[in-house]
């Protein structure tokens, strides 16, 4: 099956730990991105790399830390959790260019209590 | 940056009849603008797309128009089921954004019997 794939699905936490975010996607792209979905359903994007570089890097706290091992990876750290970070975050992945579609993932539900 | 301004953000419509959402973009250079539906505990997925070399595209049910000099563009769904319930998303992209996607803010699309 080709698809994104994210792990683990549902994350709950105590403010001020460190989570750790997997991404892993099968389709051949080599562009892939990090999105955060709050509660009113808004969709930020924060990272994305092409080819494990760095394209990509929105205002976001420095707590905040994308890491990716290949192109069919990329996963996302957060250091000393905010309660303002319960989201979902969402990854993503397109081929590199103009005008391509983004194929999600499930998504990555974290509470931060 | 670019930024994507969408209304409504809540649509409630008979099924049968038609719904529409309009999205208003600041970048001229923004030349890519797709549509993305959610589903509630589910992904976003394409649904449509349009290029800025097009003022009118239509996939079955779905329609899409491009006003470039207004930067504005917009998504009609005709005969609306009930399965059209979701989330949509309008986002828009320029060539020189590294394929970043910027979204809307959503609307929340309610077919009612």
């Amino acid at each position: 099956e080709t698809a994104v794939f994210q792990t683990p699905n549902y994350h709950v936490t105590q403010v001020g730990n460190e989570v750790s975010f997997n991404c892993k996607q099968t389709l051949g792209h080599d562009t892939m991105y990090w999105y955060k979905q709050d509660s009113k359903k808004l969709l930020k994007i924060m990272f994305s790399y092409n080819n494990k570089q760095l394209i990509v890097n929105e205002t976001v706290p420095r707590r905040f830390s994308p890491q990716s091992s290949d192109k069919a990876h990329l996963n996302l750290r957060i250091k000393s959790v905010e309660p303002e970070d319960s989201a979902v975050y969402l990854c993503a992945s397109s081929s590199w260019g103009e005008a391509e579609t983004l194929y999600f993932g499930s998504g990555t539900r974290l509470t931060v209590l | 940056g670019e930024q994507v301004e969408q209304l409504p953000s809540i649509l409630r419509v008979q099924e049968g009849s038609s719904a529409s959402i309009n999205c208003s973009y600041e970048d001229s250079a923004s030349n890519y603008f797709p549509w993305y539906k959610q589903e509630p505990g589910e992904n976003p997925k394409l649904i449509i797309d349009i290029r800025s070399n097009m003022e009118r595209k239509q996939i079955q049910e779905l329609i899409v128009l491009l006003d470039k000099k207004a930067k504005r563009f917009s998504l009609h769904i005709t005969d609306t089921q009930p399965g059209d319930s979701a989330m949509y998303f309008c986002a828009a992209s320029a060539p020189s954004s590294f394929s970043k996607l910027v979204f809307g803010q959503g609307t929340s699309l309610s077919v009612v019997p």
